[in-house]
């Protein structure tokens, strides 16, 4: 157990929807980060946030957006969803040694399907 | 062409056999990543490195900045370690990661 959570699991929407993906990072962690795993694409870094600021931005979409809450959740928010936004969305926390010793810790992911 | 290849795509191994994944990378980079991902999803962070080699149980990762190369051994290997091992690299300063295709690892009993 990685200490990180993400919910939902799994997730199944219609095209055009817009969906909440959240995470709840390893208690006292500072940092999020948030990837997007597709078949085609493999791994790709979305956004990181770091104790509610945004530190680094990746391939996101501009359909996607994130941000980090005072508790230090983070939420990703997909809209206007398209059939090839459905991939895996892993979330990783990292502490203050995180971020110079790079150690990471990832969620078990959230399965989005979009039909 | 992507900015992290590894090699091979694919390996099946036999129980016991010592195995070899490789990492190259064609960027300047300040940290390297291996991966586990397991069947199911979850993502496991196994080394960082920046330099030299690092050891952990029964996995060994290398890395040689020079040659903009790493790789990960497993020894004695057993079933349990079949999984998809990735390769990730960090740039310079900023904290986002690029990432191999992947390499899925089967070892056969």
């Amino acid at each position: 157990d990685s200490g990180v959570t993400q919910t939902p699991k799994h997730l199944i929407t219609a095209t055009g929807q817009r969906v909440t993906l959240r995470c709840s990072p390893r208690s006292g962690d500072l940092s999020v980060y948030w990837y997007q795993q597709s078949l085609d694409q493999g791994l790709q870094f979305l956004i990181q946030y770091y104790n509610g600021e945004e530190r680094a931005k990746g391939n996101i979409l501009e359909r996607f957006s994130a941000q980090q809450f005072p508790d230090l959740h983070s939420e990703l928010n997909l809209s206007s969803l398209e059939l090839g936004d459905s991939a895996l969305y892993f979330c990783a926390s990292s502490g203050l040694a995180g971020l110079n010793t790079g150690e990471l810790f990832f969620g078990e992911g959230s399965r989005l399907t979009v039909l | 062409k992507n900015e992290v290849e590894q090699s091979p795509q694919n390996l099946t191994a036999q129980e016991g056999e010592f195995i070899t994944i490789n990492c190259s990378y064609s960027v300047g980079i300040s940290a390297l990543h291996w991966l586990q991902q397991h069947p199911g999803g979850g993502i496991v962070s196994l080394f960082m490195l920046s330099s030299g080699k690092k050891k952990h149980g029964r996995l060994i990762a290398t890395i040689n900045i020079q040659e903009k190369h790493s790789s990960l051994h497993i020894t004695a290997s057993h079933p349990r370690d079949s999984a998809v091992y990735i390769c990730a690299v960090k740039g310079g300063s900023n904290y986002k990661l690029t990432f191999g295709k992947g390499t899925l690892l089967t070892v056969n009993p």
